[in-house]
């Protein structure tokens, strides 16, 4: 168990582009949860996936964002045309089914700054 | 509506000194309740969870909670504090299926 693994670790972009994020479980864990924290603030929730299918989106995710979990493993979150807004600290957890039983394990976060 | 208040901003204590960091929440039904602990630049780990049963709850790092519904609150402490303690606590609600935090509680260690 490696834990939750998030690259890259920081993503400095200019206002405009777009920017992609991936996210590695635990490997037994089927849940997947995106969060998103300005500085601060606590996390906020953007979405979550059952295996491959995601279940639960969050209003702060707008049309630039798009979340993507295609074999139920690895998921990535694309933001498109990023605002000097989008600047905050993007957060993957996993856990098994019933989540809540249990806690979630958290990555290290990617750090985005839009320039 | 699902919140998660934390009054606390910041607190600083000298080391070896207990520690009680509040934490009250609003949710309709039985709460499931947790707190999480982040280093600077770091993720989350977590440090206890509630959700049936003692409402005293042990966690990881001499941590502990108690959960008091009649307070609406889930408050954590620590009975003396260590340097490596020095982090951002945060409070958080479950709703099924995502989290609820509150907006953090920053602890500073003073020697």
């Amino acid at each position: 168990d490696t834990g939750v693994s998030q690259n890259p670790r920081h993503k400095i972009t200019k206002r405009g582009q777009n920017v992609t994020f991936r996210c590695d479980p635990i490997s037994e864990h089927n849940r997947l949860y995106w969060y998103r924290q300005t500085l601060g603030q606590g996390p906020e929730f953007l979405t979550y996936f059952q295996n491959e299918a995601q279940l639960e989106k969050s209003r702060l995710l707008s049309d630039r964002f798009s979340a993507e979990r295609p074999k139920g493993s690895f998921s990535t979150l694309e933001i498109q045309r990023t605002e000097q807004g989008d600047s905050a600290m993007y957060l993957c957890a996993s856990s098994p089914t019933g989540g809540r039983n249990y806690g979630y394990t958290f990555g290290s976060g990617t750090r985005l700054t839009v320039v | 509506a699902q919140s998660v208040t934390q009054p606390d901003i910041h607190i600083t204590v000298s080391e070896g000194a207990s520690l009680e960091l509040r934490c009250n929440y609003s949710y309709g039904a039985t709460p499931y309740l947790f707190w999480y602990v982040q280093s600077p630049g770091q993720g989350l780990q977590l440090l206890l969870k509630y959700f049936s049963g003692d409402t005293l709850v042990q966690g990881i790092k001499g941590f502990e909670a108690e959960f008091k519904r009649s307070q609406s609150s889930f408050n954590l402490r620590k009975p003396s504090v260590h340097w490596s303690d020095a982090a951002e606590y945060f409070c958080a609600v479950d709703n099924v299926n995502q989290f609820y935090f509150g907006t953090g509680t920053s602890l500073t260690v003073i020697p």
